[in-house]
């Protein structure tokens, strides 16, 4: 089945620096990648999502990259703020068979 | 909005005893709802996807002997842990698809099971 693998497992960082959360999937009928946040002791948040027609999505300070050949997918967060301090997941869901897959998340810390 | 409630927040059982755990979805109808269990380290395990009119799938590791699911209509569903032991710690979390046509889950707070 498909599994999804999310690099790095954590960051922290000084508050307006950019972040860049890497993951890559292994099935090639994956077609749909919504990526989620969650803060403690709160709900799994959607944020962005993206399709395996596109390359980029960009909404306010993140931006989704798309890379269909390599099976790889990376969010750019800019100007962090200690707000975006959370867990990241990357999910990936094929598009005969739905069934989320999540990786294992990245543990996100912003320093004010 | 769309949102998903999820109860209780929090349960603690007696080890081989079972405990029910229930997911609400309000403003919009679930056709589908994903049951997760999250570990400490936070990893996800998909227990099962439930379809309304149709046939529950669960995932290796799972049964339906072990973790029963009811999904009565559009905006519930709820699902049992029996005989709980310590390896069925875990925050248990609900996602329910919108429609058709989305693709994106709407989860809930989950429900955070303690086994003594």
């Amino acid at each position: 089945g498909e599994q999804v693998e999310q690099l790095p497992s954590s960051l922290i960082v000084q508050e307006g620096a950019s972040v860049l959360i890497n993951c890559s999937y292994t099935d090639s009928a994956s077609v749909y990648f919504p990526w989620y946040k969650q803060e403690p002791g709160k709900r799994l948040q959607f944020i962005i999502d993206i399709r395996s027609n596109m390359e980029r999505k960009q909404t306010q300070r993140l931006t989704l990259l798309f890379d269909k050949k390599t099976k790889h997918l990376s969010l750019h967060i800019t100007a962090t703020q200690p707000g975006d301090s959370a867990i990241y997941f990357c999910s990936a869901i094929s598009g005969g068979n739905y069934k989320p897959t999540f990786g294992k998340g990245t543990s996100l810390v912003v320093h004010p | 909005g769309a949102l998903v409630y999820q109860y209780p927040r929090r349960t603690i059982c007696k080890s081989g005893t079972s405990m029910r755990m229930e997911c609400q979805a309000v403003g919009f109808q679930a056709t589908s709802v994903a049951w997760y269990r999250q570990s400490p380290q936070k990893t996800f395990e998909l227990i099962a996807l439930s379809t309304v009119n149709s046939a529950i799938k669960y995932e290796q590791n799972f049964t339906q002997e072990k973790f029963p699911i009811s999904h009565p209509n559009l905006s519930f569903s709820s699902m049992t842990v029996l005989n709980a032991y310590l390896e069925d710690r875990g925050l248990y979390l609900c996602g329910a698809r919108r429609d058709w046509l989305q693709n994106t889950l709407y989860f809930g707070a989950g429900t955070r099971l303690s086994v003594l």
